[in-house]
């Protein structure tokens, strides 16, 4: 079965700083991956996605993430990160080829600091 | 477009009660999952259902769970005989007929408080 680590529970940044938020996934082949942000009481918002081609994809709010397929990773990128960016971010999985149900991380919260 | 719809947005029950939470899919999208949140955690799948079928419910609790998407009308969670354990926040997501897993759209969630 496929699995998500977020390694990082709780981040903290200044902003104006750069970010970057650790996924790493087990799976056999190289699966589909999405990021999701949750703000406090809301649902999750899709930030991008991955399912083939360039590994370098680029997603709303000026986020981007990168997957390499050596260390099975998928980390999520912001050059300048903004006050409103703070929320938790998700990252989960889905097998490529046939329908199998989505994995999600367990999260990371981050905190942005004047 | 209307995005996915999720009411009530908070319900609160005593232990015993009947817990019914519904989902509106975006429109033009026939799958719906649902997934459970409990506090500090990631979310959990529990179903994948398609209009009047069930897909995969390997996430459902064996008991008291259980979940339906008509024909017509919402998808509906069902949870009987509410327990404390069952807080949580509840979500519904859909994606359309030609990707089904591959892009889900999450709604703004059901908190479901258990006293």
């Amino acid at each position: 079965a496929q699995s998500v680590t977020q390694p990082d529970i709780h981040i903290t940044v200044s902003e104006g700083a750069s970010l970057e938020l650790r996924c790493n996934y087990s799976y056999g082949a190289t699966p589909y991956l999405f990021w999701y942000v949750q703000s406090p009481g809301q649902g999750l918002q899709l930030l991008l996605k991955y399912f083939s081609g360039d590994t370098l994809v680029q997603g709303i709010k000026g986020f981007e993430a990168e997957f390499k397929r050596s260390q099975s990773s998928f980390n999520l990128r912001k050059p300048s990160v903004h006050w409103s960016d703070a929320a938790e971010y998700f990252c989960a999985v889905v097998p490529s080829g046939g329908y199998q149900k989505v994995t999600f991380g367990t999260g990371t919260k981050l905190q942005v600091i004047p | 477009n209307a995005g996915v719809m999720q009411n009530p947005r908070h319900l609160v029950r005593r232990r015993g009660q009947e817990a019914r939470l519904r989902c509106s899919p975006m429109k033009g999208h026939s799958h719906v999952y649902w997934y459970r949140q409990l506090p500090e955690e990631g979310l959990k799948f529990m179903v994948y259902l398609q209009k009047e079928n069930i897909i995969d419910e390997s996430g459902m609790p064996k008991e008291r769970f259980s979940a339906e998407f008509p024909k017509e009308g919402p998808s509906i969670l069902r949870i009987q005989q509410v327990v404390r354990g069952d807080s949580a926040a509840y979500f519904c997501a859909s994606s359309p007929p030609n990707s089904p897993q591959e892009t889900q759209y999450f709604g703004p969630g059901t908190r479901l408080l258990v006293l």
